[in-house]
């Protein structure tokens, strides 16, 4: 059973608008959520993450918005660039399991020049 | 941040054979973690290595098949034994931030094709 679900695998977007990148779960003890991005031949990075106690978390052109009652969360990137072309990974983890992250299947963004 | 660094980045094995992938971290961490990511498929958890202790599998892991070591703070391999086909993937090590726990640094990955 998927905890943490992408249903979109891929997003086409061009340079300038805005990417909406969506995430679900099921596990209702889940209370943190992160973003990560991977390049090919790269390990994942960090992106941003929000608290349960949130419901929005901004930093530059990435805000991540946290709906707890739908059980989903979204990634918002605006304006988006080239650069930003590369798998983007939901992640969740309950409080008391600390770094057990469980990760959702990725969605490949396209930012088209 | 952590800098981590693991090697290879990608072999190509046959089957029947295992192959021991390093990670080498520039700070001391207490936990370190192996991730798989099989082809199109998300990263999934194999294990947790401590140090001084045997390290903890997930569901669907065993030791025998991904024995693990972590002789320091700073430094754990990852085997995957009798390899076949099905364990082409790629190995991600990660550890976790000082700052977060939740936040994991990761390595660049091994890139594993099994023949």
């Amino acid at each position: 059973d998927q905890q943490v679900k992408q249903n979109s695998p891929s997003l086409s977007v061009q340079e300038g608008r805005i990417s909406i990148l969506n995430c679900d779960y099921t596990n209702s003890m889940f209370d943190y959520f992160l973003w990560y991005k991977k390049y090919p031949a790269e390990g994942p990075t960090f992106l941003i993450s929000i608290s349960s106690i949130k419901d929005k978390n901004e930093d530059g052109r990435f805000t991540v918005f946290l709906n707890k009652s739908a059980k989903h969360l979204s990634l918002h990137i605006v304006p988006s660039q080239p650069g930003d072309s590369a798998v983007y990974f939901c992640a969740a983890s309950e409080g008391n399991a600390g770094n057990m992250l469980t990760f959702g299947g990725g969605t490949r963004l396209m930012v088209k020049p | 941040s952590a800098v981590i660094s693991q090697k290879p980045s990608r072999d190509i094995c046959q089957r029947g054979t295992s192959l021991t992938i390093q990670c080498q971290v520039d700070s001391q961490v207490t936990m370190m973690f192996w991730y798989r990511q099989q082809p199109g498929q998300s990263l999934t958890l194999i294990a947790t290595a401590n140090q001084g202790s045997e390290a903890t599998y997930e569901s669907g892991f065993v030791i025998d098949k991904f024995p693990i070591s972590r002789p320091n703070l700073t430094f754990s391999t990852l085997t995957v034994s009798n390899m076949s086909p099905e364990d082409s993937s790629i190995y991600l090590c990660s550890v976790a931030a000082r700052s977060s726990n939740e936040k994991l640094f990761f390595g660049s990955g091994t890139q594993l094709s099994v023949l």
